[in-house]
């Protein structure tokens, strides 16, 4: 079958850094996205690898393995706003429509 | 720019009854719209794809005749949940692309979100 796997909690302090990881088995792979969704809105789009590395963009890089099935999406500088669930969504070979991962509630304290 | 509205954004409504979900391009023309559903805590569920006119293409396991999509301008795209049950309570998105045809690897811009409540 096809599945991604996401951490489901994690906790992290204002100003540090926090690395969420995204494992997936998929058949098939066109690209791998990272989306930012706060409670009871839809979702935004952070950011989208094809290729193997790191991709930054502001705050936030996202990194990408293909052979490993791996991702992480780091995000620098936590600030409050920054609370939300991050969702890893991928590409199988079906190109009509993407896996998506459970989500990863992010909490940022002060 | 690439601003996706849904109306309403909530909606009660009773059991049997219908109701209508509007999306809405309203910088760009969304040749191809999405329709995802999502329950507490889940993931999102595609529901449907819908090309600017033409008839929607269904996931497998979503009822076409409940859930009637209209794509019929380029800016706009209407689900209509008919005879609304408790359990089709849910958190509707739509989201737009315009690139055609539409791949789901190319962006998709979300709209808000509509939370339907059947009671």
């Amino acid at each position: 079958g096809q599945n991604i796997d996401q951490p489901t909690e994690m906790t992290a302090t204002e100003g540090a850094i926090v690395q969420i990881n995204c494992t997936y088995q998929t058949s098939g792979f066109n690209g791998l996205f990272w989306y930012q969704q706060h409670a009871g809105e839809a979702p935004t789009f952070l950011s989208y690898n094809v290729l193997d590395g790191l991709e930054e963009k502001g705050r936030f890089s996202s990194f990408l393995s293909r052979s490993k099935g791996y991702s992480y999406l780091l995000l620098k500088e936590l600030q409050m706003k920054d609370s939300a669930s991050y969702l890893c969504a991928v590409g199988g070979a079906d190109n009509r429509k993407l896996i998506w991962g459970l989500g990863t509630s992010l909490a940022v304290n002060p | 720019g690439a601003v996706v509205s849904q109306h309403p954004s909530w909606v009660i409504c009773k059991s049997g009854t219908s109701v209508k979900i509007e999306c809405r391009s309203l910088d760009f023309q969304a040749t191809t719209m999405f329709w995802y559903r999502q329950f507490p805590k889940q993931s999102l569920m595609l529901m449907a794809t819908s090309n600017e006119g033409s008839k929607a293409t269904y996931e497998q396991g979503v009822e076409k005749d409940k859930f009637l999509i209209n794509h019929a301008s380029l800016t706009l795209s209407t689900l209509t949940v008919t005879s609304a049950h408790p359990e089709d309570s849910s958190f509707y998105i739509c989201s737009a692309s315009d690139r055609s045809p539409a791949s789901v690897f190319h962006e998709q811009y979300f709209g808000p979100g509509t939370r339907l409540t059947v009671t």
